[in-house]
């Protein structure tokens, strides 16, 4: 089951930053904690991960707290085509499924 | 970008007929997973895929299903015959490593039972 948990819905201005916080309280030390998003019915599309330290790609920034109890995707200038649940996923290193919540509906609004 | 690719992306069959989904991952990728969604539920787990052999499977995967890497490209997954509660969008995925690379995932093929 999903270690992880998420608000169910949030909303964003466009042009702002989208910040999706999710709380992994039980994360061990091995676990990775992933994002990813789905635009409709499309496949899960990965953004990023990390495993303590905050990292940065050309999607999004991941801030995970110093006890990796809890880490925020921010997504810097959201645009209407960032609408999408966003997922938050742990998964150990050695692990081979991820198993998906239901993640957070986020809705840019123009 | 290399991306794993799905077809069909939309299968319709009979009830009880035999159906397979394909799937060709990332070219550099060593294993190969399939997931399931069924309309509004979550994306669930069903099998890992490692060097010719089944890594991991969930209850789902049961005898009805099975997966098969044919040759140094495909990546199939078989329902040999099939209910209505089969139906649901089948996503594939592929990853470098099991350890912490993440999985990339296929646009899926929505399988359609009547």
């Amino acid at each position: 089951d999903a270690k992880t948990t998420q608000p169910p819905s949030m909303d964003c201005a466009e042009g702002r930053a989208a910040n999706l916080p999710c709380n992994h309280s039980t994360i061990s030390g091995n676990e990775y904690v992933y994002w990813y998003r789905q635009i409709h019915s499309q496949g899960p599309q990965y953004i990023i991960h990390g495993l303590k330290n905050n990292e940065t790609n050309e999607m999004a920034s991941l801030i995970i707290t110093e006890d990796r109890k809890s880490s925020t995707l921010i997504l810097p200038h959201a645009t209407l085509r960032d609408t999408a649940v966003y997922y938050c996923i742990v998964r150990a290193s050695t692990g081979n499924q991820f198993y998906f919540g239901t993640g957070t509906s986020l809705t840019v609004i123009p | 970008e290399p991306e794993v690719t799905q077809t069909p992306s939309h299968q319709v069959t009979q009830m009880g007929q035999e159906v397979i989904l394909r799937c060709v991952p990332i070219s550099n990728h060593l294993y190969f997973y399939w997931y399931r969604q069924i309309l509004g539920q979550k994306v669930e787990f069903l099998v890992s895929f490692y060097n010719n052999e089944i890594s991991e499977k969930s209850e789902i995967f049961d005898d009805q299903f099975s997966v098969e890497r044919p040759d140094g490209s495909n990546f199939t997954l078989k329902i040999r015959s099939t209910k209505l509660e089969d139906s649901a969008m089948y996503f594939c995925a592929s990853s470098r490593d099991n350890l912490n690379q993440p999985q990339h995932f296929g646009d899926g093929t929505r399988l359609s039972i009547l």
